[in-house]
């Protein structure tokens, strides 16, 4: 059972355009919802994260939307760069040290 | 401050075999969580160790072991391996009061033939 529904699979995006990952989620246990960023051959690297008490979390060119009563998030990256194509994960805590994490989107930049 | 380290980084192994995974957490970092990464099922968590207890566990068969130690150190273990754990395994060390927080290591890349 994927607890945490993540879309689009990968999207290709034009250096300085906007790229948008969603995510929904059916555990309403989740008190914290991460995102990480993947380059290949690297381990993920937490890049994001939001409590379920606030609705926008802003960190430079990234940033996430919450709708608690959708049971869902995004992540926008604004202005991207060749140097954010990556693979992203989103993700939920529930309990000590469990995050259970969407299926991922890679993300390619063109120049 | 040095990063979550693992070793080894690569691995090759034999169907039938076991494994023994090592991973150092941040300096100061007391819980350490493992995750099985592969193409069809992503990232999925194993367990989580904290003051050498395991806290928390996830949906893997008894083959799937691990353990603390005082010293914050971690390993797993998998025992009489399957081609189907051939895997990315990720190791992520948290700080206390911010168990939040979750660094990865780069990750031990398991190949079982």
């Amino acid at each position: 059972q994927q607890q945490v529904k993540q879309s689009p699979q990968s999207l290709i995006v034009q250096k300085g355009g906007i790229s948008i990952i969603n995510c929904a989620y059916e555990n309403t246990a989740f008190d914290y919802f991460p995102w990480y960023q993947q380059f290949p051959g690297k381990g993920p690297a937490l890049l994001i994260a939001i409590r379920p008490d606030v609705s926008e979390k802003k960190e430079g060119r990234f940033t996430i939307s919450f709708n608690k009563s959708a049971k869902q998030f995004s992540l926008h990256i604004m202005d991207s760069q060749p140097g954010d194509s990556a693979t992203y994960f989103c993700a939920g805590r529930t309990s000590w040290g469990k995050l259970q994490f969407g299926a991922g989107t890679q993300v390619v930049v063109t120049p | 401050k040095a990063g979550v380290t693992q070793t080894p980084r690569y691995l090759i192994k034999t169907r039938g075999q076991q494994v023994t995974l090592s991973c150092s957490p941040i300096s100061g970092h007391r819980s350490v969580s493992w995750y099985q990464q592969t193409p069809g099922q992503g990232l999925q968590f194993l367990f989580e160790y904290f003051s050498e207890t395991q806290r928390n566990k996830g949906n893997f068969p008894g083959r799937f072991s691990g353990r603390q130690f005082s010293n914050s150190r971690s390993e797993m273990n998998v025992s009489t391996l399957e081609l189907g754990d051939s895997a990315l395994y990720l190791c992520a060390s948290s700080a206390p009061g911010n168990s939040y927080e979750q660094y990865f290591g780069p990750g031990t890349r398991l190949t079982v033939t």
